[in-house]
């Protein structure tokens, strides 16, 4: 399974747009990306996935380059309760490796 | 729509006793996997039941832990007995039967496991 490399913390500001970017450079053929968000206390929640170019949901957006080695999740005018930590996965079928993540914090 | 459920929220237990986390998925879905977290760690893959039969259980530390889901909907994980290096979250997470791409997996809230 392929391994992922993220910033371990980023900050922000309300109303920022906030990218943060993954490498993945062993990615397989059939291996998705899925970005994962965990507030304290609580599981991860699924944010977005894709597999190649650009995918777009009501919470984020992902950007994929053609060779799929790194993409960037793209979280428009944070907020506050945008805090949390961001895990950027790699999987392929079904088991799912969780890295260390980022843990952004949004500020005032 | 009920999200994932785990009970209890929070456990402490003594070195060498006996604890059994419960996992509701939600209704529907034949996947459900466990995961744990110990102190400082990342999160890491347990086992996957497809319905009541174990898929890949590679992720399971020794034979103190057993995971069981009998009729295919709630599963348990039984930790047995029960060592200090055991504290940790212990989430359930389920997905519905795949379908072209993995699945999105629907996290519990997880169970605090202290064990003193």
């Amino acid at each position: 399974l392929a391994k992922t490399t993220q910033p371990i913390s980023m900050d922000s500001y309300e109303g920022q747009e906030v990218n943060i970017t993954c490498s993945h450079n062993n990615i397989a053929t059939n291996d998705y990306i899925t970005w994962y968000q965990q507030f304290p206390s609580q599981g991860p929640r699924f944010i977005i996935q894709g597999y190649k170019t650009k995918v777009t949901n009501e919470v984020a957006s992902l950007f994929i380059p053609a060779d799929r080695k790194s993409s960037t999740l793209s979280l428009p005018r944070v907020s506050l309760s945008d805090t949390a930590v961001y895990y950027c996965l790699v999987i392929g079928g079904f088991k799912t490796i969780f890295g260390a993540g980022t843990r952004l914090f949004v500020k005032a | 729509e009920a999200g994932v459920t785990q009970f209890p929220s929070h456990s402490v237990i003594e070195k060498g006793q006996t604890v059994t986390l419960r996992c509701d998925p939600i209704s529907g879905h034949d996947n459900l996997y466990w995961y744990r977290r110990v102190m400082g760690k990342e999160i890491k893959f347990l086992l996957h039941f497809v319905k009541e039969s174990k898929q890949d259980e590679s992720g399971m530390p020794n034979n103190r832990f057993l995971a069981e889901r009998t009729g295919g909907t709630y599963s348990t994980l039984k930790v047995q007995p029960a060592e200090l290096e055991d504290s940790g979250v212990y989430f359930c997470a389920s997905s519905p039967p795949l379908a072209g791409g993995p699945n999105e997996q629907f996290f519990g809230p997880g169970t605090r496991l202290t064990v003193l």
